[in-house]
Order: C-alpha cells, then sequence, then structure tokens
C-alpha cells in the first residue's frame, strides 16, 4: 500500500469555520492532486502540483487553496466553509514519469 | 463534449462467474487508460495500465481490453469472489492534458454474491 495520508479522516463543522484538510507523501513523488468526489459521481479535480512551490487550479471550481511549501506535503484549505463545501476530499500523488496515482483515504467533510 | 461512460451503475453477479464492466469515452485522446478499485469511504486503488497500442492486457483474475477504434475497455474479473466486490473506476489521460494528470469515470459498483 502507498505511503500517502490524509487527516483528518472525518471533519464535521459549523460554517463560516476555517479549516486545513491535511496531504503527506513519504513517496518523494513530485505530483500531487487534490479531488473531489460526491457519492456515486466521478473524481473532479480541484488543485494539482508539479512540485515545489508549484500550484494549478483544477477542473473544477473550488474556493479552496493549496500550497507546496515541501515535496511531502500538499494541505488545503477553506477559509469560510459552507454546506456545498460537504464531500469527500481525496489526495493522490504520482511519480514523475510515472501513470499510476496513489491515493490517501480520503477526508469526509460535512459542514452544517 | 468529453464523457466517459461506464455500464450500469451497478452489476451485481454469483460467485465463480466473470464480471464484464465496460468504459467507453468521448472526445478522449488517450495514450493510455487504467483501472482502480475503490472501497466504500477509501481511496481509488490502482489495478491495471493498458497503452493505446496494447489489445489485452492480464494480471492474475483481471483482464483489460482496450480498442481506440471503438474508443471503448472492458475489464473483466474471472471466477469472481466477494472480496472482488467494490466500484470499479475507469480513468484516462488525454493528450490535449498537461502534468499527466486522469479523467476518471463515475464507476459500476459490483457485488458478487455467494
Amino acid at each position: 500500500e502507498a505511503d500517502i495520508y490524509q487527516t483528518p479522516r472525518y471533519l464535521v463543522i459549523g460554517t463560516g469555520k476555517k479549516i486545513t484538510l491535511e496531504c503527506s507523501q513519504t513517496m518523494g513523488h513530485d505530483k500531487m492532486y487534490w479531488y473531489q468526489q460526491d457519492p456515486g459521481m466521478e473524481l473532479h479535480l480541484i488543485h494539482y502540483s508539479y512540485g515545489v512551490n508549484s500550484t494549478e487550479k483544477g477542473d473544477l471550481s473550488s474556493e479552496s487553496t493549496v500550497s507546496r511549501i515541501r515535496t511531502e506535503h500538499f494541505p488545503l484549505t477553506l477559509e469560510s466553509a459552507r454546506p456545498s463545501h460537504t464531500s469527500q476530499y481525496l489526495c493522490a500523488s504520482i511519480v514523475s514519469g510515472g501513470n499510476e496515482q496513489f491515493f490517501g483515504p480520503g477526508t469526509r467533510l460535512t459542514v452544517l | 463534449s468529453q464523457k466517459i461512460e461506464q455500464n450500469s451503475e451497478a452489476l451485481n453477479i454469483q460467485e465463480g462467474k466473470t464480471a464484464t464492466l465496460t468504459c467507453n469515452y468521448t472526445n478522449y485522446s488517450p495514450a493510455y487508460l487504467q483501472w482502480y478499485r475503490q472501497d466504500p469511504g477509501r481511496g481509488p486503488v490502482f489495478l491495471l495500465l493498458i497503452r493505446e497500442n496494447e489489445k489485452e492486457k492480464r494480471k492474475e483474475r483481471l483482464k483489460v481490453t482496450f480498442d481506440t477504434t471503438l474508443k471503448q475497455s472492458l475489464f473483466h474479473i474471472t471466477a469472481s469472489q466477494p472480496a472482488d466486490s467494490a466500484t470499479y473506476l475507469c480513468a484516462l489521460d488525454d493528450r490535449g492534458s498537461t502534468l499527466g494528470r486522469l479523467y476518471f469515470g463515475r464507476g459500476t459498483q459490483l457485488t458478487v454474491w455467494p
């Protein structure tokens, strides 16, 4: 199993709170991704990173932001959570030149 | 518009039978196609990759075919077991995009009953 970690696994918070979802990988992978997935739906790419100090928005419009200060760490931040942000958030990484994506276990976020 | 369609949301088969899952795509130009397994509440796990110049790929009880003319991939699980019950996702790249990103289908939920 790949060494990619996400915390917390579950989070229930109130509207307006600021939250950070953590993602770390110990494989030294350059490329990292954040996906959003609702039940029975496809994964939607919301952010990605080529490497340190490189971040880009994905296809799905998202009010979240990301940072990539260290290779192994790719946190996602919501400045002011809303009920529409309720979803599962999946982090993934891939080695340069590779094709297989390694996924973390996901964070299930519920905003009340 | 671009679409990835996987056959019926759910597939139920008896243990020991072969499960066949379908992935059709429109308006993508993939160099390769991948299949992932996803269990409830977990992240997807990579199973197989097949390249555009490969017709078939096998791994233990799994077999994948890729027909770029039909724009279709078939995923087979032979001698299926209840432990194979999960959602299976089709994913492909697109030559027009960067960063080796993947586009995912919604998945097919497979249930294997004893």
